[in-house]
């Protein structure tokens, strides 16, 4: 089946810093890609979508300034989470949706603690 | 807006119990309804999805049936084993193509014992 890499599974940084997180879909091509934050005991919340070639879209009460989006090609997509705080801390999830099965997949997360 | 709303977990069951774990809908259109199945350790994996009214989706014996008129879509397994023993997510998208978003319920753990 399809598979989606996230790298790193784990970040630790100090507050201030800036983390980027990337997103890979390792044999098919995705157009669309879709970056989620989910909190313990939460369910996944929707951050934004990534098309590549072109600009975010950001969900209502997502900074899109804080979290940069770059969908440079049509298997990677990367987060950065700039001058991160501890309050960033959380599992970061991405999906990658694949035309030819009409299915998203979903990378195995990014957990990032920011001290 | 959309939501999904499903039970709380965790839900711990023996093997070879029967298993549902409930999940209803709030959507403005006529959305596609999936289930999404999570390891330990793992990312989130289709487990089987619906995309009208009535449709049923299958896989892995887990079952769930379109139900527009209580807009449900509860998933059933006859016979659970312990590797089932996962997170399992419920989802609506309003669109029919993986460039559409999920909304997602919050999940409900499953823990099956020997």
């Amino acid at each position: 089946g399809a598979v989606v890499s996230q790298h790193p599974s784990r970040v630790i940084c100090k507050s201030g810093t800036s983390v980027k997180i990337e997103c890979r879909s390792l044999d098919f091509q995705a157009t669309t890609m879709f970056w989620y934050r989910q909190f313990p005991k939460q369910s996944l919340m929707l951050m934004a979508t990534s098309n590549e070639g072109s600009k975010a879209t950001y969900e209502q009460g997502v900074e899109k300034d804080k979290f940069l989006i770059n969908h440079a090609s049509l298997t990677l997509s990367t987060l950065t989470v700039t001058s991160a705080h501890p309050e960033d801390s959380s599992f970061y999830i991405c999906s990658a949706g694949s035309a030819s099965t009409d299915t998203q997949y979903f990378g195995p997360g990014t957990r990032l603690t920011v001290l | 807006g959309d939501s999904v709303t499903q039970m709380e977990g965790p839900v711990t069951l023996s093997e070879e119990a029967f298993l549902t774990i409930n999940c209803t809908y709030t959507a403005t259109g006529y959305p596609s309804l999936f289930w999404y199945v999570q390891y330990p350790g793992e990312g989130l994996q289709l487990l089987l999805k619906a995309t009208k009214a009535d449709d049923k989706g299958s896989n892995k014996g887990f079952e769930a049936t379109y139900r527009k008129e209580t807009t449900s879509f509860h998933l059933e397994k006859g016979s659970v084993q312990v590797s089932d023993s996962a997170v399992y997510f419920c989802a609506l998208s309003e669109g029919k193509s993986s460039g559409d978003k999920l909304t997602f319920g919050t999940g409900t753990r499953l823990a099956v014992r020997p």
